[in-house]
């Protein structure tokens, strides 16, 4: 079956760095695009970063462009996002979304890990 | 960018009921939208894809349905288990992918 697990996250001050990880299994990784999602406590679900199957594109929010990289290894099935310039509103849950064909039609998603961003 | 306004923010509904909310998008979107489900302290999971389509493991009562701009999620007959907080998405254009505010829903 379909797994995503994640990996990663923590407490961070501000101005600091941070990098998550998302294994994954039952699926063939390199066929699909994924996607990083996050969701501010108390808040709704805001989509931060994708990265296509093959690694040849990726596209971010604005929130983060300059800040976050979104990136893969298919060979190991991982899926990272590399946090730098963090800042307190990147308080969040961080959850990696597998694509069921578009980019962006989420199908499957991992548990969730938090990173709080706090002096 | 693309905004979807969703409607109600929260709705509160006896077991049994008929439940339906609904997600406006910006701009036509043609059926590129999804319902997910989160539950308290969970993932989002995905009910309905491509406007219509039931998702994986999501009961026959609910259901999806509109296209363009103007998207309808309706649950029949409101069970227990059903009180979450309900997002649509549109994928149409990316970046960004965007969601709804969410919908609460709660048992009266």
């Amino acid at each position: 079956q379909v797994q995503l697990v994640q990996s990663g996250g923590g407490v961070v001050q501000p101005g600091g760095s941070l990098s998550l990880s998302c294994a994954a299994s039952g699926f063939t990784f390199s066929s699909y695009g994924v996607n990083w999602v996050r969701q501010a406590p108390g808040r709704g679900l805001e989509w931060v970063a994708f990265i296509r199957h093959d690694g040849s594109k990726t596209y971010y929010a604005d929130s983060v462009t300059g800040r976050f990289t979104i990136s893969r290894d298919n060979p190991k099935s991982m899926l990272y996002l590399q946090m730098s310039g963090l800042r307190v509103e990147d308080t969040a849950v961080y959850y990696c979304a597998k694509d069921r064909d578009y980019g962006g039609n989420f199908d499957y998603w991992g548990q969730g890990t938090l990173v709080t961003v706090s002096s | 960018d693309i905004q979807m306004t969703q409607s109600p923010s929260s709705l509160s509904a006896s077991v049994g009921d008929t439940v339906t909310i609904t997600c406006q998008a910006s701009q036509d979107i043609s059926n590129f939208l999804n319902w997910y489900q989160q539950k308290p302290g969970k993932a989002p999971q995905v009910v309905i894809y491509g406007a219509s389509k039931l998702g994986s493991g999501a009961p026959s009562r609910f259901s999806g349905s509109g296209s363009g701009t103007h998207f309808t999620f309706t649950i029949s007959s409101l069970q227990p288990e059903d009180i979450a907080t309900y997002y649509c998405q549109q994928y149409d254009d990316l970046p960004p992918l965007t969601f709804g505010g969410g919908t609460k829903l709660e048992i009266k």
